[in-house]
């Protein structure tokens, strides 16, 4: 089984609909990331949590939140989607304690998002 | 602020050509982190390589090799020997002191039988 798992895989929506995705893992990491993917830009971070009670924002964080549930789960919101959301949505994790590989992230297999 | 610059958008070579991909950073952290991942057509990111910014040596792993210039502010990324299985978009990574990881915008190498 995948260690870090995103559902659903691939989503279309309409404007003005609330959306959630949602990302599971079984790495035991402490971090977790929610980025996007938008052709031409790379990875751009929206949320990231070092642990259940912190929550941070990221460089796009505009028209999103986010909840972590429990170590395993962190969770994706759009409250109002819109066209310009339309995007590759990765999740990711990683580990402050892992020594010489410590916060390296590593990621969902993505969410693709389409907003109509 | 950090940013990661990839200048180079696409490249196209004949397998078994050596190509070196381009990354250039900023950051005002004395502290920060480099990575590369790679994203095969079917859309996972692959990880590569994680290097600290106090450690310029340069790596091998096989045919990839990086080469590491604070100098100049660069993390660049050489593969000898290219296959048709490298094909794909490589993306260079700065994660700075609280952990804000910022990309560049991926460069897509395509290697030709």
């Amino acid at each position: 089984d995948a260690d870090v798992t995103q559902t659903p895989r691939n989503r279309i929506t309409k404007t003005g609909k609330r959306i959630m995705l949602e990302c599971s893992q079984t790495k035991g990491h402490d971090r977790m990331y929610w980025y996007r993917q938008d052709p031409g830009l790379g990875l751009r971070l929206i949320y990231y949590s070092f642990d259940v009670k912190d929550i941070n924002k990221g460089e796009i964080s505009d028209g999103y939140s986010v909840s972590r549930q429990a170590q395993a789960k962190f969770s994706l919101s759009l409250e109002s989607a819109i066209p310009n959301q339309t995007a590759l949505y990765f999740c990711a994790t990683s580990d402050s304690r892992q020594g010489a590989l410590a916060d390296t992230q590593y990621f969902g297999p993505g969410t693709r998002l389409t907003v109509l | 602020a950090q940013k990661v610059t990839q200048a180079q958008t696409e490249i196209s070579v004949v397998e078994k050509e050596d190509v070196t991909l381009d990354c250039v950073y900023e950051t005002r952290d004395t502290t920060y982190y480099l990575f590369w991942y790679k994203q095969p057509p079917s859309g996972e990111l692959v990880f590569l390589i994680r290097r600290n910014s106090f450690d310029e040596q340069n790596e091998i792993s096989g045919r990839y090799s990086w080469n590491f210039q604070k100098s100049t502010s660069s993390f660049n990324f050489t593969i000898t020997a290219s296959q048709v299985v490298d094909s794909a978009v490589y993306f260079c990574a700065l994660s700075g002191f609280n952990n804000d990881m910022r990309f560049g915008a991926g460069t897509r190498l395509t290697v030709k039988p």
